[in-house]
């Protein structure tokens, strides 16, 4: 089973919808939570952590459900420049290690 | 400039080759990370370091080899390239210890084995 597992889409969504990605994680030891953003052959870029009481920057919403193992990104009003792939990323509380997501391809369409 | 500098950028070489992809940073983290990014399979580590001298194998170990001779510098090397190591190589650092510490990524290496 793989550590992080997401959901490769892709999606397509008209400017200005709503979407939403989610992500689960097997270890449920995992310490740290992220949400990367990786341009078409660019490096991936912290988007936001996620914290356990859920955390907003913007149009973006991140939530965490400890019990279910379970991260959500949300995009309000999408933008065209948010299309990109976005990437799952939890880190463990030992060895620092972290896992990542294949990730979720989102296209915003005029 | 970036913080954490990858090189060279794009490289194309030939089954057999001994290459060096090289990554060095001016973050001052301790914790230094090579990954390589294939379509469809997310980021493999390779391997990672948390201090100088200090080497440990990640998940796809087998076929490289690297060197942290200094806390700034971390080097990937492959003996002997072969065509299924073409892929996309990042070097990222963390910082050590506390709650949060995500990594900081370089702008990658092309890698092309033919």
């Amino acid at each position: 089973r793989k550590e992080v597992e997401q959901d490769p889409g892709p999606f397509n969504v008209p400017e200005g919808a709503t979407v939403a990605f989610n992500c689960t994680y097997s270890n449920s030891a995992s310490q740290s939570f992220f949400w990367y953003r990786q341009d078409c052959r660019k490096e991936p870029k912290l988007l936001m952590s996620v914290y356990s009481s859920g955390n907003e920057d913007g149009r973006f919403t991140a939530q965490l459900n400890r019990a279910s193992q379970y991260i959500s990104l949300l995009i309000r009003d999408s933008k065209l420049s948010d299309s990109a792939t976005y990437l799952c990323v939890v880190r463990t509380n030992t060895g620092n290690q972290f896992y990542f997501g294949t990730g979720t391809s989102l296209t915003v369409i005029p | 400039d970036a913080d954490v500098t990858q090189t060279p950028r794009n490289r194309i070489t030939k089954t057999g080759k001994r290459i060096m992809l090289e990554c060095s940073q001016t973050k001052g983290h301790d914790r230094m990370y090579w990954y390589r990014q294939d379509p469809g399979l997310g980021l493999q580590l390779i391997y990672y370091s948390f201090d100088v001298k200090d080497i440990n194998k990640g998940e796809i170990s087998d076929g490289y080899s690297v060197s942290r001779q200094a806390q700034a510098k971390f080097s990937l090397s492959l003996e002997s390239a072969i065509p299924n190591q073409t892929a996309l190589y990042f070097c990222a650092t963390s910082q050590a210890g506390g709650l949060i510490g995500e990594l900081f990524f370089g702008e990658g290496s092309r890698l092309t084995v033919l």
